[in-house]
C-alpha cells in the first residue's frame, strides 16, 4: 500500500525558533499533499493544500508567512513553522495523494508532535 | 461550507454489545471515509465509500453510505476492548478535493 513518512516524529524547540517538518511519499508520486493540525481531543484541521511545483493554498485563518510550505518534488513536501510560539504546539499530520493516478483516498503520515517551550 | 457531524462524540460500551456511530454531512458528496485514531498516533484508514448504497465490512466493523440522506453509519458488532479508539468520518464534497472531518467519536469498550 501507499506509505507516507514524516520527519521528525517529535520536536521540542524554544520560542522564536523555526522548525521544519518533512513529509515524504515513499512508494508513489504525490501530486497533492495536505497539511493538518490537531490539538488535543480535537479533530484534524486542514491548514493548507500543496500541489507539486506550485504555491500552497492556505485555509482561512492560517498565516502563510508563518507556516511555509514547499512541495518541490512529487515525493516531498515540507512545512516550516517560523518563529514558533507555545500556541503552535500541536500534532501536525501530512497526507498525500495522486488523484490523476487513480487514488480515491489520501494516505496519512505518522504525524509530528511539536512542543514549543 | 461543508459541515460534517458525528454522533455520539463519546461512547462507552460493554464488550459484546452492538452500537452504531452516525455521520451526517451537509452537501452533495459521494466520497466518504472512516478513520481510526489511537492515542498519540496518526490516522488509520478503515473504509472508503464511493457510491450510494456502498457497504463495507472488516471484522467487527461495517460502514455504509446513503448519499441521498447524506448519512453514513459505522456499525460495531460484539465490541471488544481492542476497538477502543477515536473514530473519524470525513467527506470530500463533489466540488472539492479536501477532506472535511467530523469531530470524532471517542469509543471506550469496557469489560
Amino acid at each position: 500500500g501507499a506509505v507516507v513518512s514524516q520527519h521528525p516524529s517529535r520536536v521540542i524547540c524554544k520560542s522564536g525558533t523555526s522548525v521544519k517538518i518533512e513529509c515524504r511519499s515513499l512508494d508513489f508520486q504525490a501530486t497533492t499533499m495536505f497539511w493538518y493540525r490537531q490539538f488535543p481531543k480535537q479533530s484534524l484541521m486542514l491548514m493548507a493544500t500543496s500541489n507539486e511545483g506550485s504555491k500552497a493554498t492556505y485555509e482561512q485563518g492560517v498565516e502563510k508567512d508563518k507556516f511555509l510550505i514547499n512541495h518541490a518534488s512529487l515525493t516531498l513536501s515540507t512545512l516550516t513553522v517560523t518563529s514558533a510560539h507555545p500556541e503552535d504546539s500541536s500534532f501536525y499530520i501530512c497526507s498525500a495523494t495522486n488523484w490523476a493516478g487513480g487514488y480515491n483516498e489520501q494516505f496519512f503520515g505518522p504525524g509530528t508532535r511539536l512542543t514549543v517551550l | 461550507e461543508l459541515k460534517v457531524e458525528q454522533n455520539p462524540l463519546f461512547l462507552s460500551m460493554q464488550e459484546g454489545k452492538n452500537y452504531t456511530i452516525y455521520c451526517n454531512y451537509s452537501t452533495t458528496s459521494d466520497r466518504l471515509y472512516w478513520y481510526r485514531q489511537d492515542p498519540g498516533k496518526s490516522l488509520e484508514s478503515l473504509f472508503v465509500l464511493l457510491s450510494n448504497g456502498a457497504v463495507k465490512q472488516e471484522g467487527r466493523l461495517m460502514a455504509s453510505l446513503d448519499t441521498k440522506a447524506r448519512l453514513s453509519t459505522l456499525h460495531i458488532t460484539a465490541a471488544v476492548h481492542d476497538l477502543s479508539a477515536t473514530y473519524f468520518c470525513a467527506v470530500i464534497s463533489n466540488s472539492g478535493y479536501a477532506l472535511n472531518f467530523g469531530k470524532g467519536t471517542s469509543l471506550l469498550v469496557t469489560p
